[in-house]
């Protein structure tokens, strides 16, 4: 069963506009972690914002924040003040299993943004 | 601040050849996660090395083998490469007393095209 579900394959937004992006997961964990990566069109993964499961207060990172529903399994990413750099493929993904060494990720479909001026 | 380094960024090899990547974490971070993600895909886990042991295994196909090394280098070595194989490679490294559990910092990807 999917882990991560990103339910928008794509999205365009005005500049200077806000956007979110949705996402769910699925987890029998009380302890786990969300986080948002931007992939930009050369490659690489840029890590954004992170929400842990135990944190009441809503994560933000400057433009960034996290809309965390812990009842509903959802962690949505909201981008505030689009610029035409935030024109990106992002994807969310899930950490469990915090009792060991292990960090895998598991990455949801992502989300095309598409900034437009 | 040194990142994870890949080598080499780019790859083109012919179906049935070999192709090694090599990944060098961040200094002192102690584990290095391998990821294979297809064009239009979300990257997907292949093989992780916790201290220089194997410590996950994901979906790596059987004809591909990955070790750490003493100075935590890693080496995914991919052999009969078939045209599927053609996909951007992710190495990850973290440290298991970060301050966001579960950080990984990634490389700027190796991208494999099998021809």
């Amino acid at each position: 069963a999917q882990k991560i579900t990103q339910t928008q394959p794509g999205m365009f937004v005005q500049e200077k506009e806000a956007v979110t992006l949705d996402c769910t997961y699925d987890t029998s964990d009380q302890s786990y972690g969300l986080f948002w990566y931007k992939q930009p069109s050369s490659g690489e993964m840029i890590f954004l914002i992170y929400q842990g499961s135990y944190d009441e207060q809503n994560a933000t990172e400057g433009r960034y924040s996290l809309n965390f529903q812990k009842a509903r399994k959802s962690a949505n990413l909201v981008i505030s003040a689009s610029q035409l750099g935030d024109s990106a493929m992002y994807f969310c993904a899930m950490r469990e299993g915090f009792d060991s060494n292990d960090y895998k990720l598991s990455f949801g479909a992502g989300t095309t943004v598409t900034v437009r001026a | 601040a040194a990142g994870v380094i890949q080598s080499p960024r780019h790859l083109i090899k012919e179906k049935r050849e070999t192709a090694t990547l090599k990944c060098y974490p961040i200094p002192r971070h102690d584990t290095v996660y391998w990821y294979q993600q297809g064009p239009g895909q979300d990257p997907q886990f292949l093989i992780s090395f916790y201290e220089k042991m194997q410590s996950d295994k994901g979906s790596i196909p059987d004809r591909f083998s990955a070790q750490q090394f003493s100075d935590y280098h890693s080496e995914l070595n991919m052999s009969s490469l078939e045209l599927g194989d053609s996909a951007l490679y992710f190495c990850a490294s973290s440290y298991w007393d970060r301050e966001i559990p579960g950080e990984l910092f990634f490389g700027e990807g190796s991208r494999l095209t099998v021809l």
